[in-house]
């Protein structure tokens, strides 16, 4: 298994431009969540996905951001314009809400996105 | 709502030596998890120990361990005979149960955690 697959692993780019981030869950994962970490605020929920329908984006900053997930293995977090305060690491994480239905389902985490921008 | 207390942002232990990160929660649900992620250097993030608050008994791991004090909303991590693998930044987190939740994870502020050789 190889786990959650973001990239790129490093983006660094200038104010106004265009950003996507990329996930790969695991194969068979249903929920997907997108994560931001900085220094000020710490790991945030940004949305999270369910069955690749948007459950709760109500962490999503601004409408600058989207995120969506075409089908079960892809996943994106755009930002259209990018600004310097958004830079931060970007995580992905993916669990199986079926088969640990009853229980709790482990969180899976990617490596993350550390996102620059000037 | 949830939230979680690091007051902790740094930690030191001698190798081989035994630490205790602190944190505190606080939530208006009535059944939660607790969990302890570590974050070395590689960036992932990784699940050290969990905890069903409905369950009495501190979950233990190997070396690591929780003090669980449910009436003090408070759910420290203990490591034993640190090693230099332990280095990393610690999270404590909490996520209700029910099943209303966004199942999100709610972060405390992380306690980068030093071990000396």
């Amino acid at each position: 298994d190889a786990g959650v697959i973001q990239s790129p692993r490093h983006e660094v780019t200038e104010m106004g431009q265009e950003v996507t981030l990329r996930c790969k869950p695991i194969s068979g994962h249903n929920s997907l969540f997108w994560y931001r970490q900085t220094m000020m605020r710490g790991l945030e929920l940004l949305i999270y996905f369910n069955n690749n329908v948007p459950i709760d984006d109500s962490g999503m900053p601004e409408d600058r951001f989207s995120a969506k997930m075409p089908n079960a293995s892809f996943s994106t977090l755009k930002i259209q314009p990018s600004e310097p305060r958004d830079s931060a690491v970007y995580f992905c994480a993916s669990s199986d809400t079926v088969k640990y239905s009853k229980t709790d389902p482990p969180l899976h985490f990617g490596n993350g996105t550390r996102l620059t921008v000037t | 709502a949830q939230t979680v207390t690091q007051s902790q942002p740094e930690m030191s232990v001698q190798e081989a030596e035994t630490v205790t990160l602190s944190c505190t929660y606080d939530t208006s649900e009535s059944d939660y998890y607790l969990f302890w992620y570590k974050q070395p250097p590689s960036r992932q993030m990784i699940l050290v120990i969990r905890q069903e608050a409905y369950k009495q008994q501190n979950a233990t791991e190997n070396r690591f361990s929780v003090n669980f004090q449910k009436a003090a909303k408070s759910f420290s991590l203990k490591i034993s005979d640190s090693q230099l693998g332990d280095a990393a930044m610690y999270f404590c987190a909490s996520r209700p149960l029910s099943s209303g939740s966004a199942r999100q994870l709610t972060f405390g502020s992380g306690t980068q955690l030093t071990v000396l050789p």
